[in-house]
């Protein structure tokens, strides 16, 4: 019964693709987060969503959008890939979304573009 | 200059030894994170801290608002420690950002 899950663990694809990624919790909490871990290993916010309503949304290009179905779903869609797009994306989740919350992983998808 | 600076970047250590990774952050907090991200790249959550100390199992952390700098202290190393512990702060109004340092990379040798 994991807790954070993501689909796929892996994705390969050709530059100027559209992909998704999918996230679910099944912990029945609030919000959800999607996070960008580059090469160097830094990790930076990019979405964070709490009852459908978008509550962060940093510099991240409007090729990458959030779409949530229920309060236990954060998909990520990228459209026309690019080169630089390559990292790991980790969802998260926490129960309300206030400020001293503690998150919940999911294990990563490591997406390669070529 | 990042807003979240970790220190060391890269720390080895022996069975046993007590380990000290610090964070200085240099914005107003509501709260700061320790996360443990594993070799295989799994994030773990390990506390959060709004003041004072927190303790779990051999993980304590602390932090001191005044300076705007965290520690997380290991007692008792073992080498399953290995990982790289990222500090992380929460701040902001209404819209609360989370900024991360760049992560210290532990290795703990038997």
């Amino acid at each position: 019964d994991t807790a954070v899950s993501q689909t796929p663990k892996y994705l390969v694809t050709q530059m100027g693709n559209d992909k998704s990624i999918k996230c679910e919790q099944n912990l029945g909490h609030d919000t959800m987060y999607w996070y960008k871990q580059d090469s160097k290993k830094f990790l930076k916010i990019m979405f964070s969503y709490n009852n459908k309503e978008l509550i962060i949304n940093e510099t991240v290009p409007n090729r990458f959008s959030p779409k949530s179905p229920d309060k236990a779903h954060l998909n990520l869609h990228i459209n026309s890939l690019e080169l630089g797009d390559s990292a790991v994306y980790f969802c998260a989740s926490s129960p309300v979304g206030g400020r001293l919350e503690t998150q919940y992983f999911g294990p990563g998808t490591r997406l390669l573009v070529l | 200059k990042n807003e979240v600076e970790q220190s060391p970047q890269n720390l080895t250590a022996q069975e046993g030894e007590f380990i000290t990774i610090n964070c200085s952050y240099s914005v107003g907090i509501s709260a700061l994170h320790w996360l443990q991200q594993h070799p295989g790249g799994g994030i773990v959550s390990l506390f959060m801290l709004s003041s004072g100390k927190k303790k779990h199992g051999r993980l304590i952390a602390t932090i001191n608002i005044q300076e705007k700098h965290s520690s997380l202290h290991i007692t008792a190393s073992h080498p399953r420690d290995s990982a790289v512990y990222i500090c992380a702060v929460l701040s902001g109004g209404s819209n609360y950002k989370l900024t991360f340092g760049k992560g210290t990379l532990l290795t703990v040798n038997p």
